[in-house]
């Protein structure tokens, strides 16, 4: 099976600091993404990664930045958390042998509070 | 580029009764559309995916149709049962894209 593993489940920070959200996965897939989940949005993606120290802008990458330093691990920052950033993150990967989007793998999520 | 509407935000049937969920997409180049469930407190999880060349798929107990004229598609539960209980996603792409584009989801509620 695989593995996806978000360092954190729940994380309670303060405006300004800066956070790191870490994931891992297990499979060596080449894709991975960070997603923002909130109600009535659905899922949006802020960055995607397609290789080691490749990435892109997803659809929300304002005030996040990422680091893709070994393949099976992706990193979110954001710089100066402000409390518009709380929610829940959901990192993902995925193996290039079909589509990049597809069969997208999830981690468990970690639901950010910025106070 | 490409917006994804789903309906309804909340589906609430009797166990045993079908369940359709209804997305609707705008990009006509689209031609790949997975369904994800997300039980209450865990991740999203591929339950069933087509792409444009077929109009129908089926696994099992739940089914999924594509009308590309129509640019929708809808996912069927036949026979629902309470661990059917979840948030559903759909979404759409280009399979040469890396970005999914959601709908909003669907909480699905099956009563005893």
């Amino acid at each position: 099976d695989v593995k996806v593993t978000q360092s954190s489940r729940y994380l309670v920070k303060r405006t300004g600091e800066k956070v790191f959200l870490e994931c891992v996965q297990d499979m060596d897939h080449e894709n991975m993404f960070w997603y923002r989940q909130d109600p009535g949005l659905g899922l949006r993606l802020i960055y995607f990664s397609y290789d080691v120290k490749m990435k892109e802008k997803g659809d929300i990458p304002e005030g996040y930045s990422v680091s893709r330093e070994k393949k099976e691990r992706f990193s979110l920052i954001l710089e100066s958390a402000s409390t518009n950033q709380t929610s829940m993150y959901l990192c993902a990967s995925s193996s290039p042998g079909g589509g990049a989007n597809e069969k997208l793998f999830f981690g468990s999520g970690t639901q950010l509070s910025v106070l | 580029g490409e917006n994804v509407e789903q309906h309804p935000s909340t589906l609430s049937v009797q166990e045993g009764d079908s369940a359709v969920i209804k997305c609707t997409y705008s990009d006509s180049a689209s031609n790949y559309f997975p369904w994800y469930k997300q039980e209450l407190g865990k991740r999203p999880q591929l339950i069933i995916d087509i792409r444009s060349n077929v109009g129908e798929k089926k696994d099992q107990r739940i089914a999924v149709t594509l009308n590309k004229t129509a640019k929708h598609f809808s996912l069927h539960i036949t026979e629902t049962q309470p661990e059917d209980s979840a948030v559903y996603f759909c979404a759409a792409s280009k399979l040469s894209n890396y970005q999914l584009i959601w709908g909003a989801g669907t909480k699905l509620i099956i009563k005893p």
